[in-house]
């Protein structure tokens, strides 16, 4: 089965260009969740959704982050304007529903960010 | 709040044995363990639920202390494929209890 899969892989940007992220959970998997990685901070949970619906997002650090989810398959992280401390590494994540308390989070290989 | 898991690092000879524990201030209802290559994703590797014991990788094993608010994954006879990094996932018994909060990370290097 395929897994969690993220896009691009790796991007290089300037300052203050639009950047979006991509992310297509596990099949099934009712549970989205989007995390930033960097060596000061660890790794910071954004925001995560449950059947498409945002539950939490007070880890999205500013305005200028957003989150979609259109639907099962699809979520998007979009950062506008982009900032060189937006640099990181970001992982989009999926678990199942049922008894979430037992539930891994499946991780993508994650997007490597560099904002110049 | 973050949970904190010592020692934040660990350097091994291959074949010993390592703990690494995972504290939090606040009543858990579960605690997930990941383990994560250089460059590359974080691994599940097993959760522990209230109550609970598992054992579910390798000669890896985990127990949690209620009590405590703490649980402990344990290394036994530690192999090259162990180094990486060890995280571990606390989530709350109320709230918003679908989120996941990781600690720091313990560096963990196995050595020939």
């Amino acid at each position: 089965d395929a897994g969690v899969i993220q896009s691009p892989r790796h991007e290089v940007t300037e300052m203050g260009q639009e950047v979006t992220l991509r992310c297509k959970p596990i099949s099934g998997h009712d549970y989205l969740f989007w995390y930033r990685q960097t060596m000061m901070r660890g790794l910071e949970l954004l925001i995560y959704f449950n059947n498409n619906v945002p539950i939490d997002d007070s880890g999205m650090p500013e305005d200028r982050f957003s989150a979609k989810m259109p639907n099962a398959s699809f979520s998007t992280l979009k950062i506008q304007p982009s900032e060189p401390r937006d640099s990181a590494v970001y992982f989009c994540a999926s678990s199942g529903g049922q008894g979430f308390h037992n539930q891994p989070q499946h991780f993508g290989d994650g997007t490597r960010l560099s904002i110049l | 709040q973050q949970p904190v898991q010592s020692p934040q690092a660990v350097i091994l000879r291959e074949g010993e044995d390592a703990v690494i524990n995972c504290s939090s201030s606040k009543a858990l209802y579960s605690v997930h363990w990941y383990r994560q290559k250089h460059g590359e994703a974080p691994v599940f590797l097993m959760i522990l639920l209230k109550g609970g014991e598992q054992k579910g990788h390798e000669k890896i094993s985990a127990s949690f202390n209620e009590k405590k608010q703490q649980s402990s994954l344990y290394l036994t006879a530690s192999q090259l494929s162990y180094s990486g990094t060890y995280f571990c996932g606390s989530r709350g018994l109320s709230g918003n209890t679908g989120k996941l909060i990781f600690g720091q990370g313990t560096t963990l290097q196995v050595k020939p």
